[in-house]
C-alpha cells in the first residue's frame, strides 16, 4: 500500500526565515497531495494541495512543489510568523479510477518559530 | 452549519469494554472517514465510506467496525477496547465528486484513554 516519509520531524526556524518540509510517497498512482496544519489542541485543516499535473503552486506565503519522477513533493512557507508555529502533515491520495479522498498522511513536522 | 461534530470529546475505557465514537456532518459530504492520531507517528486511516451503505478498510482496521446508515452518521465501534487503542481519534467528511478529491474537514477529536 501507499506510504509516506516526512522530514523533519522538528524544525526550528528564526521570525522572518523560511521554512521546507518535505514528503516521499511511494504509490507512483498518487495524484492528489495535501497539506494540513495543526495547532495545539486543534482539528487538522487544509493549507494548500496539488495535484499531479502542476509543478508547483502558491497562496501567499505558502507553496508546494511537486517531482512526480523522484515522487517528492515539499511545502514552502516565507516570511514565517509565530502564529505559523504548528505541526503540517502531507498527505497522498489517488484520483485516478475514482477518487475516495482516502488520505494517507506523514508523520507530521512540528514547526517553531521563534520570535 | 456546525460542520463535522464528534462524541464524546474524552472518554476513558476498561479493558474490553466496548464503546461507539459518533461521527456527524451537516454538509451534505459523500465521504467520511476516520483516523487515529498517536505522537510520533501522524495520521493513520482506520475505516472510510464513499457513501451510505459503502465502508471500506483502512491501514489500521482490526478492533474497529463501521457503518454508515445514512449521509449523515458514520460512528466507529470499539469491539473490545485494549490499551493500544488509546489515541486521539478524527472523523473526517469531504464532498464527493467520483472524479477529484476535495478538502477534508475535521471533527474535533476524541481523547480515548484505555485503562
Amino acid at each position: 500500500g501507499e506510504n509516506v516519509e516526512q522530514h523533519p520531524s522538528t524544525l526550528s526556524v528564526q521570525e522572518g526565515d523560511s521554512a521546507v518540509i518535505k514528503c516521499t510517497y511511494s504509490d507512483s498512482a498518487s495524484n492528489y497531495f495535501p497539506w494540513y496544519k495543526q495547532e495545539l489542541g486543534k482539528r487538522p485543516q487544509l493549507i494548500i494541495d496539488i495535484r499531479s499535473n502542476v509543478g508547483e503552486k502558491k497562496d501567499q506565503r505558502i507553496a508546494v512543489t511537486l517531482n512526480k519522477t523522484a515522487k517528492h513533493f515539499s511545502l514552502h512557507i516565507t516570511e514565517t510568523q509565530p502564529e505559523d508555529s504548528a505541526v503540517y502533515f502531507c498527505a497522498a491520495s489517488k484520483e485516478w479510477g475514482g477518487a475516495t479522498n482516502k488520505l494517507i498522511f506523514g508523520t507530521g513536522t512540528l514547526l517553531a518559530v521563534q520570535p | 452549519n456546525a460542520g463535522v461534530t464528534q462524541t464524546p470529546k474524552f472518554q476513558v475505557l476498561k479493558t474490553g469494554q466496548s464503546m461507539t465514537l459518533q461521527c456527524a456532518q451537516d454538509m451534505n459530504h459523500e465521504y467520511m472517514s476516520w483516523y487515529r492520531q498517536d505522537p510520533g507517528m501522524g495520521l493513520r486511516l482506520i475505516h472510510y465510506s464513499v457513501g451510505a451503505g459503502i465502508t471500506d478498510q483502512g491501514e489500521v482496521p482490526n478492533g474497529y467496525n463501521v457503518s454508515r446508515s445514512t449521509t449523515e452518521d458514520f460512528p466507529l465501534r470499539l469491539l473490545s477496547a485494549a490499551p493500544s487503542q488509546t489515541s486521539v481519534y478524527f472523523c473526517a467528511s469531504s464532498q464527493g465528486t467520483g472524479r477529484v478529491n476535495t478538502e477534508a474537514f475535521f471533527g474535533q477529536g476524541t481523547r480515548l484513554t484505555v485503562v
